[in-house]
């Protein structure tokens, strides 16, 4: 079984800032790795994926990820934010091997909060 | 191309009644999969289809169930619904693994 921790509920930052919202996870089995990005009354909009390969992946709306196979974790950064920024942000993994033609299923964190205050 | 549609966005049952989610994927998309998001539970995991079976099952009482049919749209049914059944139903559908899930923007069910 995977689980995924996202060590920071809610994170406050100022507009034009960096920012860091920090994801662990834990699976005795190869994952992929997303993180996905919800506005108020939406769906999940998938910011970027790691798959293989290079560790540093970058998505859309200039966030970036690192997946640190050794610490288990996959933090997802962006060098400079913007009041539309603010939402919901979801780390998530799954198997990386389904097997046959099944998908497997996602697990999430528990979110993060991102406020970007001007 | 069209995202995942999810019908109706929002409804409103009392107790003990019975409620049917629709979910079209996206076209070529053969696998679906559903999720329960509640502010204190989060994300959890429903079940998955994959033509027209289901291949995985959350943790979730046998009153929550789905279908998928043969054009790929699925639908889940909640019986005998209970007040903690309030939460946004997600659906999502699937290409390859490698594209990663696109989610559909959600029902929000009140149960009251």
């Amino acid at each position: 079984a995977q689980s995924v921790t996202q060590l920071d509920s809610q994170v406050p930052v100022f507009e034009e800032a960096p920012v860091e919202l920090r994801c662990n996870y834990s699976s005795s089995v190869s994952v992929y790795l997303f993180w996905y990005v919800q506005y108020p009354n939406q769906g999940l909009q998938l910011l970027l994926k790691y798959l293989s390969g290079s560790t540093l992946v970058k998505g859309i709306n200039g966030f970036e990820a690192e997946f640190n196979k050794s610490q288990t974790s996959f933090h997802l950064r962006k060098p400079s934010v913007h009041i539309s920024d603010t939402a919901e942000y979801f780390c998530a993994v799954m198997r990386g091997n389904a097997g046959g033609t099944s998908y497997g299923k996602l697990t999430f964190g528990q979110g993060t909060i991102l406020t970007v205050h001007p | 191309k069209a995202g995942v549609t999810q019908t109706p966005r929002y409804l409103i049952k009392t107790r003990g009644q019975q409620v049917t989610l629709s979910c079209s994927p996206i076209s070529g998309h053969r696998s679906v999969s559903w999720y329960q998001q509640t502010p204190g539970q989060g994300l959890q995991f429903l079940f998955e289809y994959f033509s027209e079976t289901q291949r995985n099952k959350g943790n979730f009482p046998g009153r929550f169930s789905g279908r998928q049919f043969s054009n790929s749209r699925s639908e889940m049914n909640v019986s005998t619904l209970e007040l903690g059944d309030s939460a946004l139903y997600l659906c999502a559908s699937i290409g390859t693994n490698r594209d990663g899930y696109t989610f559909g923007s959600g029902t929000r069910l009140t149960v009251v």
